[in-house]
């Protein structure tokens, strides 16, 4: 069965330092990523995907994301964090049998100190 | 383009009644998704629509059933209302096929007590 596992609830970073999101999947193929951003009483809000291809995948507000097969993970990084980015970030895997139905990770909420 | 509305923002209702979530699709897309985000976790699949029909159903119980419209747009109807109902729906609207770009609203907050 697919599944997403985010093992970060909760991450604090200052502004200007780097950030690193874990996301481990289970997966029987090649699976379809997603990186989601949600903020406080707002939906969802596509960063980037992966497909296929390069398996470095860069995504909106500088945000990029690495597909390692080998370790079944799709990190989401960004060199420089803005006090903007705080909020709620979702890994999620697309099923197999219908692209648009999304299994999510539980989340990793970040915040950002000045 | 006002993308994907959902109506209404927030709801309280009460245990054993029934609510009607409505969703209206971006511009173009024919396939609605639902889903339910409880508290401090992901979204979870309720069940999705295309050309008026249910395609696929998560894991959820026969009280939440669905419909769609013509037009594209999407009911999610919740029978008999219980505590743990309580939560976040999102729906989400794409267009069919692959590398498709799945856009979400902004959710309904129902709150049952």
């Amino acid at each position: 069965a697919q599944s997403v596992t985010q093992p970060d609830i909760h991450i604090t970073v200052s502004e200007g330092a780097s950030l690193e999101l874990r996301c481990n999947y289970s997966y029987g193929a090649t699976p379809y990523l997603f990186w989601y951003v949600q903020s406080p009483g707002q939906g969802l809000q596509l960063l980037l995907k992966y497909f296929s291809g390069d398996t470095l995948v860069q995504g909106i507000k500088g945000f990029e994301a690495e597909f390692k097969r080998s370790q079944s993970s799709f990190n989401l990084r960004k060199p420089s964090v803005h006090w903007s980015d705080a909020a709620e970030y979702f890994c999620a895997v697309g099923a197999v049998d219908n692209f648009n139905k999304f299994y999510f990770g539980s989340g990793t909420k970040l915040n950002v100190k000045p | 383009d006002a993308g994907v509305t959902q109506s209404p923002t927030h709801l309280i209702k009460t245990r054993g009644q029934q609510v009607t979530l409505r969703c209206s699709p971006k511009s173009g897309h024919d396939t609605v998704s639902w889903y339910q985000q409880a508290l401090g976790q992901g979204p979870q699949f309720i069940f999705q629509y295309y050309e008026e029909e249910e395609r696929q159903r998560g894991n959820f119980p026969d009280r939440f059933s669905g419909h769609q419209f013509p037009n594209y747009s999407s009911e999610l109807n919740v029978n008999a209302l219980l505590l743990g109902d309580s939560a976040l729906y999102l729906c989400a609207s794409s267009l069919t096929g692959l590398n498709t770009e799945a856009f979400f609203g902004q959710g309904t907050r129902l709150t049952v007590v």
